[in-house]
């Protein structure tokens, strides 16, 4: 089975603070995909990055990065100086080969609100 | 127009209407994908249809009817629903996944925000 887990429901910092957002991952799959997307009040969700299980390395573009540890089953998203265009609710998802191919796990997504 | 549309944005039903919500893409995929998103539950996979043959269905009740005409085109057609359906509706697409290939990003739509009344 697979699962995601985003413990933080909400957040919320000042503008300019520097925030990680979690996310904790269960599949018993050596192979699988991990993705992040990030949902503004308009609605859609806006793709971030995806990550393939074999590539640890961690990865930065821009105000965001990413820590991926396999050995923590984890893959972190940290927003630095935020802005109040930051605000959103994040969502973290996997995908197996073994489940369904197209079919995303999502968690359960953290509201971020960055306070000007 | 670019990446993927949604209409309507919003929608209130009566349980005996019948409605459609129409879902675009513009990426040259030839996946689509149906979610519904309800406050405090995760995302929830509908439909899938690749190349305009439907290759899921999570357990969706008869009442959504999804329609594929092209790969660029996707229909969900709505009757005699519940006050429980209402939820965000969003639409994706993605590439294809070709043998060998696991899994390619998806990209969404606005959604369409629907009230059952």
């Amino acid at each position: 089975a697979q699962k995601v887990t985003q413990a933080q429901t909400e957040i919320s910092v000042v503008e300019k603070e520097d925030v990680t957002l979690d996310c904790v991952y269960e599949t018993r799959d050596t192979t699988y995909y991990l993705f992040w997307y990030k949902q503004p009040p308009s609605g859609e969700l806006v793709f971030l990055i995806r990550r393939n299980s074999f590539d640890e390395q961690n990865e930065i573009s821009g105000r965001y990065s990413w820590n991926f540890q396999k050995s923590t089953s984890s893959f972190n998203f940290t927003i630095t100086a935020s802005q109040v265009v930051d605000s959103a609710v994040y969502f973290c998802a996997l995908n197996t080969p073994s489940g369904s191919a197209r079919q995303l796990t999502f968690g359960s997504g953290t509201q971020l609100t960055v306070l000007p | 127009e670019t990446g993927v549309t949604q209409t309507p944005r919003h929608l209130v039903m009566g349980m005996t209407n019948k409605k459609s919500l129409k879902c675009e893409q513009h990426l040259g995929h030839n996946a689509m994908y149906w979610y519904k998103q309800s406050a405090k539950k995760p995302l929830e996979l509908m439909f899938v249809y690749n190349f305009k043959e439907q290759t899921e269905n999570n357990s969706v009740p008869s009442r959504f009817s999804p329609e594929c005409p092209n790969s660029s085109h996707l229909f969900l057609h709505l009757h005699t629903l519940q006050p429980e359906d209402s939820a965000l509706y969003l639409c994706a697409s993605s590439q294809d996944l070709a043998s060998g290939i696991t899994s390619y990003e998806q990209y969404f739509g606005p959604g369409t925000r629907l009230t059952v009344t």
